[in-house]
């Protein structure tokens, strides 16, 4: 079975540029969580989503988004980026919403210049 | 919201001896904690958890013990081996219809050949 797949897996933005990332969950899998990794801050939650709704949100400013589409498949958004949201961003996915077990990607690195 | 402490936050052992790494969490009503192994370039792998009702678990050489009292936890690595150097993180989760994990900081494990 295919793993958590993310594209693309590089991106270089500049300052004010907005960003578009996708991820495809585990086939068979409903629920979709992001989470962003620095050296500064570790690992931590934007969001999750599932069927097409977001069921939680962590602390990061309204710039960060998200949807989920009917096939499970999600995006996340980041508008007028900022030096600090250069980072490893990271999907994982569960078989459902509240799912203990989740699966992560290989991550999008983003690099805001 | 959830703390997670991780400790050391770099462990460096000869091949054959064993690793450990404790994790403190500081939300009592937190009932799964899983640990990823991360390795350069790749997204977090799952190599084991454990739920709250249950003290022990272990799969091969990988072992993982919970003291719900004191709130932490502790990944015990036997007769390392070269591939077991990476980043491994711990995590802790409140069940419910929305799942967010909070991640330690963190330790890289260098294995010594």
């Amino acid at each position: 079975k295919a793993g958590v797949t993310q594209t693309p897996r590089y991106l270089i933005k500049t300052r004010g540029q907005q960003v578009t990332l996708s991820c495809s969950p585990i086939s068979g899998h409903r629920s979709v969580s992001w989470y962003q990794q620095t050296p500064g801050q570790g690992l931590q939650f934007l969001f999750e989503y599932f069927s097409e709704t977001q069921r939680n949100k962590g602390n990061f400013p309204g710039r960060f988004s998200g949807r989920q589409f009917s096939n499970s498949r999600s995006e996340m958004n980041v508008s007028t980026l900022e030096l600090g949201d250069s980072a490893l961003y990271l999907c994982a996915s569960s078989l459902r919403a509240g799912d203990e077990t989740q699966y992560f990607g290989p991550g999008t690195r983003l690099l805001v210049l | 919201g959830e703390n997670v402490e991780q400790h050391p936050s770099t462990l460096s052992v000869q091949e054959g001896d064993s690793a450990v790494i404790k994790c403190t969490y500081s939300d009592s009503a937190s009932n799964y904690f899983p640990w990823y192994k991360q390795e350069l370039g790749k997204g977090p792998q799952l190599i084991i958890d454990i739920r709250s009702n249950v003290g022990e678990k272990k799969d091969q050489r990988i072992a993982v013990t919970l003291n719900k009292t004191a709130k932490h936890f502790s990944l015990h690595i036997t007769e390392t081996q070269p591939e077991d150097s990476a980043v491994y993180f711990c995590a802790a989760s409140e069940s419910g219809s929305a799942r967010q994990l909070t991640f330690g900081s963190g330790t890289q494990l260098t294995v010594l050949p």
